[in-house]
């Protein structure tokens, strides 16, 4: 059964830094893996989906990598804002249905 | 733009009640999807429905069942409603047929306490 780990659970850093969030799984056989982005209190937004195929995928201050035979991927947002304070969660489709398998998401804190 | 619509942001229900939560999609979508939000826990699927009247077991369907009578609208219901069954419910719709990388569009959810 698919299971997918995000560490750490929670993060704080001052505004500016750079964010690395982790998501690993453990079945390389996904079709892709997406990271979302969750606001207290709201749905789910779609940041980036990753192809099984592709290694990365770019949008603005974002940077998702995918290493499918490792199990990993990593998302970068470059130079944090608090405007970025949200919970991200990963999630990898699991079928050819796009059922997502997500992990338990990172809560993350910038401060000013 | 995709809008999916959940009836009720937060709702609270005592034990033993039947409950029901709606969805509504704007987008003639084909899939739907019915999560439960826990901490700790991430999202877990309830149930999916890829056409009208179909349905299909997610990783947690004990004690709900779902209702899609029409396309835009997918139902979960709580035929009696326990306490660990409080929990932040989300719905989602996807465009359909067998497409993994069509994306999920999120509703807002409903936080469901079960008094």
């Amino acid at each position: 059964k698919q299971e997918v780990t995000q560490i750490p659970a929670a993060l704080s850093v001052p505004e500016g830094e750079n964010l690395v969030l982790n998501c690993s799984f453990t079945d390389s056989a996904i079709y892709n893996l997406q990271w979302f982005r969750q606001d207290p209190g709201k749905g789910l937004t779609s940041l980036l989906l990753i192809q099984s195929s592709q290694r990365e995928q770019t949008s603005g201050r974002l940077n998702a990598s995918l290493d499918k035979s490792s199990g990993r991927s990593t998302l970068y947002i470059a130079a944090s804002q608090p405007g970025d304070s949200a919970t991200y969660l990963c999630a990898v489709t699991t079928d050819s249905w796009g059922k997502l398998q997500f992990g338990a998401g990172t809560q993350v804190v910038v401060t000013p | 733009d995709v809008k999916v619509t959940q009836s009720s942001r937060y709702l609270v229900k005592r034990t033993g009640e039947k409950v029901f939560l709606e969805c509504v999609q704007d987008m003639d979508h084909e899939n739907m999807f019915w999560y439960r939000q826990d901490p700790g826990l991430g999202l877990r699927l309830i149930y999916f429905s890829y056409d009208v009247k179909m349905k299909e077991k997610g990783d947690i369907p004990e004690g709900y069942s779902v209702s899609r009578e029409k396309k835009e609208r997918f139902s979960l219901i709580l035929e009696s409603a326990s306490t660990n069954q409080t929990s932040m419910y989300l719905c989602a719709s996807s465009l359909g047929g067998r497409g993994p990388d069509q994306p999920q569009h999120f509703g807002d959810g409903t936080r469901l306490s079960i008094l």
